[in-house]
């Protein structure tokens, strides 16, 4: 069953610590991207990655850390460097095309920060 | 830098209406227009895909259409049902995917 998991589907920590939120898929596509949701407004974007050991900021980089070392998986680490993390966090890969294929999503982490 | 706003907010009705729901872009540079649909606490579903050489697309109740002059898609949804109710986004891909807040629907039974 193709998708993408993201796990845990919860999490809580402490200020100060580090948190790396897991995201890995099977539609062996190229293309990965982490998102933040706040609620009432849209996603805003973190970083991505167009291929394996290349990964760009997005809009909204600081305070976060990406890898990819693998095709099928892109983790997001928030740093305690991140001022507000307390966020819904979306992973989503794409398909190949530069604009013909649709973004797929994961169900999301949710994370607390206090 | 693109900005993208989705009309109404909210929006509740009663069950077996047509409704539309908006999507507008500052740029008219649309490349990939996607609607999604997003459960609570969930991640966003695909519902349709508009390619920039495309206008409109269907899937059942679904249509969703593109006018590029003007910067505006709409999805249009046929008698409503109680398990529509979700928010709806609109995205569309350029550089990266920009993300309207999304139009959030009751569809009461």
């Amino acid at each position: 069953d193709g998708g993408i998991t993201q796990s845990p589907k919860y999490l809580f920590r402490k200020e100060g610590q580090n948190v790396t939120l897991s995201c890995e898929q099977n539609l062996n596509h190229d293309a990965m991207y982490w998102y933040r949701q706040d609620p009432g407004q849209g996603l805003r974007l973190i970083y991505y990655s167009q291929i394996v050991n290349d990964f760009q900021k997005g809009d909204i980089a600081e305070g976060y850390s990406v890898s990819r070392e693998k095709k099928e998986s892109f983790p997001l680490t928030v740093t305690s460097a991140q001022k507000n993390p307390t966020a819904f966090y979306l992973c989503a890969t794409k398909g190949p095309g530069a604009q013909g294929s649709p973004l797929h999503f994961g169900n999301g982490t949710r994370l607390t920060v206090t | 830098k693109q900005e993208v706003t989705q009309i109404p907010a909210a929006l509740s009705v009663p069950e077996g209406e047509n409704l539309v729901l908006n999507c507008s872009f500052t740029d008219s540079a649309i490349y990939n227009l996607q609607w999604f649909r997003q459960d609570p606490g969930k991640g966003l579903t695909s519902l349709l895909l508009i390619q920039s050489s495309q206008r409109e697309q269907t899937s059942g109740r679904l249509n969703a259409s593109l006018d590029k002059s003007s910067g505006r898609s709409t999805l249009y949804i046929a008698a409503s049902q109680p398990g529509d109710s979700a928010t709806y986004l609109c995205g569309n891909y350029g550089q990266n995917f920009v993300f309207g807040p999304g139009t959030r629907l009751s569809v009461l039974p």
